[in-house]
């Protein structure tokens, strides 16, 4: 079974800033997803990670994925209060069956000025 | 671009009443799963069908059930409905092209039905 720990949980940042959000997970995962949710919306996709060493770039936000450590980061840089959401990352496991996606818990990130 | 189609969008309901949620998959997308968001919880998967049969199952309570239809929407069944059953649900969908085999397996989300059960 696949299980996803993302941390932190909650994370409030200065406009400016940088910081990192970290996900583990616990079994071999087909790949690694960053999705963004704002409070009582869809989740959008920003990041599909499919190999080690994999990093993508989208604005202020990047993402990598060590298979090795079973870890992905997503980095922001320079924060702004437009990048305020929740982030999860979310690994898929075709053993399941399926490419159901398991989550972590989130981080709740707040930009504030 | 055509994007995941949910309805209702939003449902109040009783206590042991039953609910249908809809989802319409963009068009060629093969799979379609089923995920269950509480408030302040991370989605977790209840379901999912790949070419109109039932491909997995996840945390789906005995009194859901869902299936695909043959234009390849799918319906979310719930019946006896709980207090606790209140959150969002999401539909996915995705082009699995078969789960045993690398496709676009990007799965794209729907804007979710909120359901409240009072």
């Amino acid at each position: 079974e696949l299980k996803v720990e993302q941390n932190p949980l909650f994370l409030s940042m200065q406009e400016g800033k940088n910081y990192t959000i970290y996900c583990n997970y616990s079994t071999t995962s087909d790949r690694l997803y960053w999705y963004r949710q704002d409070p009582g919306k869809s989740l959008e996709s920003l990041f599909v990670l499919l190999s080690n060493g994999a990093v993508k770039q989208e604005g202020r936000l990047m993402a990598s994925l060590d298979t090795k450590a079973r870890l992905s980061t997503l980095h922001i840089t320079a924060a702004v209060h437009d990048l305020s959401a929740t982030y999860f990352c979310a690994g898929t496991y075709s053993g399941a069956g399926s490419y159901q996606l398991t989550f972590g818990k989130g981080t709740k990130l707040s930009v504030i000025p | 671009a055509a994007g995941v189609i949910q309805s209702p969008r939003h449902l109040i309901k009783e206590k042991r009443e039953t609910a249908t949620l809809k989802c319409y998959p963009i068009p060629r997308h093969d799979t379609v799963y089923w995920y269950q968001q509480g408030p302040g919880q991370d989605p977790q998967f209840l379901i999912s069908f790949y070419e109109k049969m039932q491909s997995d199952k996840g945390s789906i309570p005995d009194r859901f059930s869902a299936q695909q239809f043959s234009d390849y929407h799918s319906e979310l069944n719930m019946s006896s409905l709980e207090l606790g059953d209140s959150a969002l649900y999401f539909c996915a969908s995705s082009l699995d092209k078969g789960p045993s085999k690398w496709g676009n397996t990007e799965a794209f989300f729907g804007q979710g039905t909120r359901l409240t059960v009072v």
